[in-house]
């Protein structure tokens, strides 16, 4: 079974430019999450489906970033414009009905 | 507000040997879950070990094991048998159920050096 699929896997833009990452959860997941990690940090949730509805977007700077997850199936995640404060790692996870969180490998950002 | 914290930003082990990573949390729930997730270099993280809260009893996973204080709100982990294959950043989560998904709060890691 393929597992959570992000891309791209690196990302080097300068300040101001737009980014979009993507990611394919593991079929049949109902619940995709949106996760930032700087550097020496854990994961910080950003937003979270169930299906198509974002259900938890309160952590996600809503002046720059935008998520969709349309169908319920993949989802893009967008920043427009970048920052410099947004180099992190962007993280995809999955689950099925709220069970254990299956991660992808992330999209490294670097903002110049 | 949940929050988790990871007191040892490093730790090392002799491969074979024993070592305990710390966790404490702080909650007002009292169900709730916790997790120890394993994010080897440059790779994914994975899910080591879970424990709900409901359970009296710690959870093991082969050479992984909790121990659990629900009442201290403590949550550690002991790797036996330490690998070299064990070296990885390791992330304590605490995790809550919210309209029929899960949300996790994570710490800010303990990188684990195995030494040959």
């Amino acid at each position: 079974e393929a597992g959570v699929v992000q891309s791209p896997r690196y990302k080097i833009i300068e300040k101001k430019q737009p980014v979009a990452f993507w990611c394919n959860p593991i079929s049949g997941h109902n619940t995709l999450y949106w996760y930032r990690q700087n550097l020496g940090q854990g994961p910080e949730l950003l937003i979270r489906y169930e299906n198509e509805e974002a259900v938890d977007d309160s952590q996600l700077p809503k002046d720059r970033f935008s998520a969709e997850r349309l169908k319920g199936v993949d989802s893009t995640l967008k920043i427009q414009p970048a920052e410099l404060g947004d180099s992190a790692v962007y993280l995809c996870a999955s689950s099925l009905e709220g069970l254990e969180q299956f991660f992808g490998p992330g999209t490294r950002l670097t903002v110049l | 507000a949940q929050t988790v914290t990871q007191s040892q930003p490093e730790m090392s082990v002799q491969e074979a040997e024993t070592v305990t990573l710390s966790c404490t949390y702080d909650t007002s729930e009292s169900d709730y879950y916790l997790f120890w997730y394993k994010q080897p270099p440059s790779r994914q993280m994975i899910l080591v070990i879970r424990q709900e809260a409901y359970k009296q009893q710690n959870a093991t996973e082969n050479r992984f094991s909790v121990n659990f204080q629900k009442a201290a709100k403590s949550f550690s982990l002991k790797i036996s048998d330490s690998q070299l294959g064990d070296a990885a950043m390791y992330f304590c989560a605490y995790g809550l159920y919210q309209g029929g998904s899960e949300k996790l709060v994570f710490g800010k890691g303990t990188k684990l050096t195995v030494n040959p």
